[in-house]
C-alpha cells in the first residue's frame, strides 16, 4: 500500500526567502504525486502534478517539485516566498490502477513572517 | 467552466440522525469522489463513482453511502450521525488522476 509522510507540520519562512516543504512517498509501484494548496475555508487546489517523464515538474504561483525515486522524494519549493503563499500543503499519491483514490499527507501548515 | 459546487456549505445537525450532502462536478467529469478531512484524521477517502457506479471505495462504516446520478451529480449519506462525524467533506471531481476539488461542505454534528 502507499502512504506519504510530510515532514514538518508547521514551516515558517521570511517574506522573499526559500520555501521547502518535505515530502516523502512509499509505494510499491510507480506513483502519481502532487501537491495540493488548501487556503482556510476553501476545497483543494492543484499545485502540481508527477506522472511520468521529467522528474522536475514546475506548478502554479512558482512552485516546483524533483521527484527522486531514490530517495522516494517529492519537496516542494519556491525561491522566494510571497505573503499569499500562507496556507496548508498537502502532498499526495496515487496508482495509476486506482487513480481517483488518492492518498494525502498529514499537512504542513506554511506561515510567512513580514 | 464552473468548478465543483458543493450544497450545503455549512451544515448542523444533531446526534443520530441522518445527514444527505450534494456534489455537482464539472461539466463533462464523470468521476466523482468524496473525501472527509479532520483535524484528527487528516484527509480521508470515502468512495469514488464513475458513471453511476461505485469503483473505489475507503476504509469507513456502512453509514457512509454515495450515489451518483446519470448526469455526474453525486450526494453521499451519514446515517445515525455520531460526534465524530463533523469534518469538512470535499468532493472532487476529475479526469483520471486528476482531480479537481469543490469548496466543501462542514458538517456538525451536536
Amino acid at each position: 500500500a502507499q502512504s506519504v509522510t510530510q515532514l514538518g507540520s508547521h514551516v515558517s519562512v521570511s517574506e522573499g526567502a526559500l520555501v521547502l516543504l518535505r515530502c516523502n512517498y512509499s509505494s510499491s509501484v510507480p506513483p502519481y504525486l502532487f501537491w495540493y494548496v488548501q487556503y482556510p475555508n476553501q476545497g483543494l487546489q492543484l499545485l502540481l502534478k508527477y506522472t511520468t517523464g521529467a522528474t522536475l515538474v514546475k506548478g502554479i504561483n512558482g512552485f516546483e517539485a524533483e521527484f527522486k525515486k531514490s530517495e522516494t522524494s517529492f519537496h516542494l519549493t519556491k525561491p522566494s516566498a510571497h505573503m499569499s503563499d500562507a496556507a496548508e500543503y498537502f502532498c499526495a499519491v496515487t496508482l495509476y490502477s486506482s487513480a481517483s483514490k488518492i492518498i494525502f499527507g498529514s499537512g504542513t501548515r506554511l506561515s510567512i513572517r513580514p | 467552466k464552473a468548478g465543483v459546487t458543493q450544497t450545503p456549505r455549512y451544515l448542523i445537525k444533531t446526534r443520530g440522525q441522518q445527514v444527505t450532502l450534494s456534489c455537482s462536478p464539472i461539466s463533462g467529469h464523470r468521476s466523482v469522489s468524496w473525501y472527509q478531512q479532520t483535524p484528527g484524521q487528516g484527509l480521508q477517502f470515502l468512495f469514488e463513482y464513475f458513471s453511476e457506479t461505485q469503483r473505489n471505495k475507503g476504509n469507513f462504516p456502512g453509514r457512509f453511502s454515495g450515489r451518483q446520478f446519470s448526469n455526474s451529480r453525486s450526494e453521499m449519506n451519514v446515517s445515525t450521525l455520531e460526534l465524530g462525524d463533523s469534518a469538512l467533506y470535499l468532493c472532487a471531481s476529475g479526469l483520471d488522476y486528476e482531480q479537481y476539488f469543490g469548496p466543501g461542505t462542514r458538517l456538525t454534528v451536536t
